[in-house]
């Protein structure tokens, strides 16, 4: 079957631009992780759905971020008015209960 | 300090070595933790689960130590292919934190 997607795979931004990020999960899983990960670094959480509750968006480092899943399935991240220091890979992760299956990630550029 | 702490590397190594890398981690209440490999520009994929028992897959072994918050993975017999960056993972309810990774290349 399908794996995680994420769509567009790249992005370019003018600063000030909003973006809208999706990630369609394995169909039937749950739990749905964003996470962002810059350069050099790890993927730090973001986000986490369990279905269409939103149960933890301690991660979302400004306002300027919104994650919903109204469905349960397909999940979108905006993120508005975007900055430089919002320039990185934006991953999404699946989990039907114990392993997380990543999506390629949509990599942001903010220019 | 962050949360989940790793070796920064890079390690570089010849085909054939033996490579440790060392994981620390905070939170006491940590429940589960895990080993993922990430390639240049592609996501994470699991590589491994790490138990108090120690678990080995192939030439992969880690090992968890619960009382010092302490996690490694050791391959062994290093391949070409074993070159990518290792994430030490952490997870409590879900709510999973990944250190900054260890980039491994092994060259020929």
């Amino acid at each position: 079957g399908a794996g995680v997607s994420q769509s567009p795979r790249y992005k370019v931004a003018k600063r000030g631009q909003d973006v809208a990020l999706r990630c369609d999960p394995i169909s039937g899983h749950v739990s749905l992780f964003w996470y962002q990960q810059a350069l050099g670094q790890g993927p730090e959480f973001l986000t986490y759905f369990q279905n269409e509750a939103q149960l933890d968006k301690s991660g979302l480092p400004s306002d300027r971020f919104f994650a919903e899943r109204p469905e349960g399935s397909v999940s979108t991240l905006k993120i508005q008015r975007t900055q430089q220091e919002d320039s990185a890979v934006y991953l999404c992760a699946s989990s039907g209960g114990y392993e997380q299956y990543f999506g390629p990630g949509t990599r942001l550029t903010v220019t | 300090r962050k949360e989940v702490e790793q070796d920064p590397g890079p390690f570089n190594v010849p085909e054939g070595a033996t490579v440790a890398f060392n994981c620390t981690y905070s939170n006491s209440a940590s429940q589960s933790f895990f080993w993922y490999r990430q390639d240049c520009r592609k996501e994470p994929k699991l590589l491994m689960s790490v138990y108090s028992s120690g678990n080995e897959d192939g030439r992969f072994t880690a090992q968890l130590n619960r009382a010092s918050q302490y996690i490694s993975l050791l391959i062994r017999d290093s391949k070409l292919s074993d070159s990518a960056t290792y994430l030490c993972v952490v997870n409590r309810m879900d709510d999973m934190r990944f250190g900054a990774g260890t980039r491994l290349t092994v060259k020929p």
